[in-house]
């Protein structure tokens, strides 16, 4: 059991540019969780998937943003025409099942916007 | 609109005493609830969690308490050691609304020799 990974580590981008980050969930987990940490928060929820099913968004996540989870394995979270707003650590979590159950995270991906 | 709220912003304490760190909610719907500890430029990890239908739980060092007609929950750390400095964020859900955890903006704690 390697844990949650998320890649790349850190992401610096240019103001309107497009980034993909991707998370690798525990493997017997069938849920992902998507979150977004700024300085001096604790993580917010954005999204997350049952399977390859996405089940919730949060109003965070603006037509911007899109998560996917094709097969139901590995999620991707696209974020179009970056902003500097968009600076923040994004995580990923994953878990057996449902709330009742930890959350484990990943070390998360920390995107730089200039 | 803070569902789960940590006033504490910092917390110091020395080696081998007791660290208590707290937290407050207001959802009425959250009847799970999980201690994180976060060290820089790395992911929350998970320390401990409690049922609404219990009011103490404990694992090692670590022990939460849940006082579900107050909406407060505690984590003691006892003895606390400097390994333990840390943010620690408490966190709930089980709204069945829902899966996602709402977090609190956490408490930086920083044991000293």
């Amino acid at each position: 059991d390697t844990g949650v990974s998320q890649n790349p580590r850190h992401k610096i981008t240019k103001r309107g540019q497009n980034v993909t980050f991707r998370c690798d969930p525990i493997s017997e987990h069938n849920r992902l969780y998507w979150y977004r940490q700024t300085l001096g928060q604790g993580p917010e929820f954005l999204t997350y998937f049952q399977n390859e099913a996405q089940l919730e968004k949060s109003r965070l996540l603006s037509d911007r943003f899109s998560a996917e989870r094709p097969k139901g394995s590995f999620s991707t979270l696209e974020i179009q025409r970056t902003e500097q707003g968009d600076s923040a650590m994004y995580l990923c979590a994953s878990s057996l099942g449902n709330s009742h159950y930890e959350q484990y995270f990943g070390p998360g991906t920390r995107l730089t916007v200039t | 609109d803070q569902q789960v709220k940590q006033n504490s912003p910092s917390l110091s304490v020395q080696e081998g005493r007791i660290s208590i760190l707290n937290c407050d909610y207001t959802n009425s719907m959250f009847d799970y609830f999980l201690w994180y500890k976060k060290y820089p430029a790395e992911g929350p990890t998970f320390l401990i969690s409690i049922s609404s239908i219990k009011d103490k739980n404990e694992d090692g060092r670590f022990t939460v308490f849940l006082n579900k007609s107050a909406k407060h929950l505690s984590l003691h750390i006892v003895p606390s050691q400097p390994g333990d400095s840390a943010v620690y964020f408490c966190a709930a859900g089980g709204d069945y609304n829902t899966d996602k955890l709402i977090f609190g903006t956490g408490t930086r704690l920083q044991v000293f020799p």
